[in-house]
């Protein structure tokens, strides 16, 4: 079956602790997209990646880092400098620009 | 800059009644916009997008959304609404000089009562 994957589903990160996200997709999607949700404040765009190794920070890329070393996979890192890592995470992936967006499961992560 | 909004935090319509989501974007270029359904701890599912054409577009689920560029809105509506449409709708918005950033508003929870 073609879709996009995220793991885990689940995350708990101690404060000061870097941890990564996982996303797969086997879509053959050129774009790949990290959003934040939190409550109230619908997606917001963190980083996205048009093609293999190249990515362009989103409206709050501060605190995250990615990588495009595969056109499968797009990590996201939080790292400690992130202040308020607390929320929902989506993945998200696209072909050509016309195209809608298949958005994988989500990962919530809390911070303990 | 690219930006969505949906003035309407939560809409509430009885079962049966039409249904209005709204939508108002700014865009440097023409605007790609795009319809998304989430429920509960899930990720977002597609309903209808605007690309070009005509302006009324039909999507998934009995959904059909106006484009009015002299307006920038793209509110989404059904004439009928049923119990099961009770979600978070997300409006979004792509540039389509090139690039494919992609915006979304804040969503919209829709309450239907039967």
């Amino acid at each position: 079956d073609g879709g996009i994957t995220q793991s885990p589903k689940y995350l708990f990160r101690k404060e000061g602790q870097n941890v990564t996200l996982s996303c797969e997709q086997n879509l053959n999607h050129d774009a790949m997209y990290w959003y934040r949700q939190d409550p109230g404040q619908g997606l917001r765009l963190i980083y996205y990646s048009q093609i293999v190794n190249d990515f362009q920070k989103g409206d709050i890329a501060e605190g995250y880092s990615v990588s495009r070393e595969k056109k499968e996979s797009f990590p996201l890192t939080v790292t400690s400098a992130q202040k308020n890592p607390t929320a929902f995470y989506l993945c998200a992936s696209n072909g050509d620009r016309r195209d809608e967006q298949f958005f994988g499961p989500g990962t919530r992560l809390t911070v303990l | 800059a690219q930006s969505v909004a949906q003035p309407e935090d939560q809409v509430n319509v009885a079962e049966g009644n039409p249904l209005t989501v709204k939508c108002t974007y700014s865009v440097s270029g023409n605007p790609y916009l795009f319809w998304y359904v989430q429920y509960p701890n899930r990720g977002l599912q597609f309903l209808l997008k605007y690309i070009t054409g005509d302006n009324l577009v039909k999507g998934s689920y009995g959904f059909e959304a106006e484009f009015n560029k002299s307006q920038t809105s793209f509110h989404l509506k059904k004439p009928s609404a049923l119990v099961s449409d009770s979600a978070l709708y997300f409006c979004a918005v792509r540039d389509n000089t090139g690039g494919f950033k992609t915006i979304f508003g804040a969503g919209t929870r829709l309450f239907v009562k039967a």
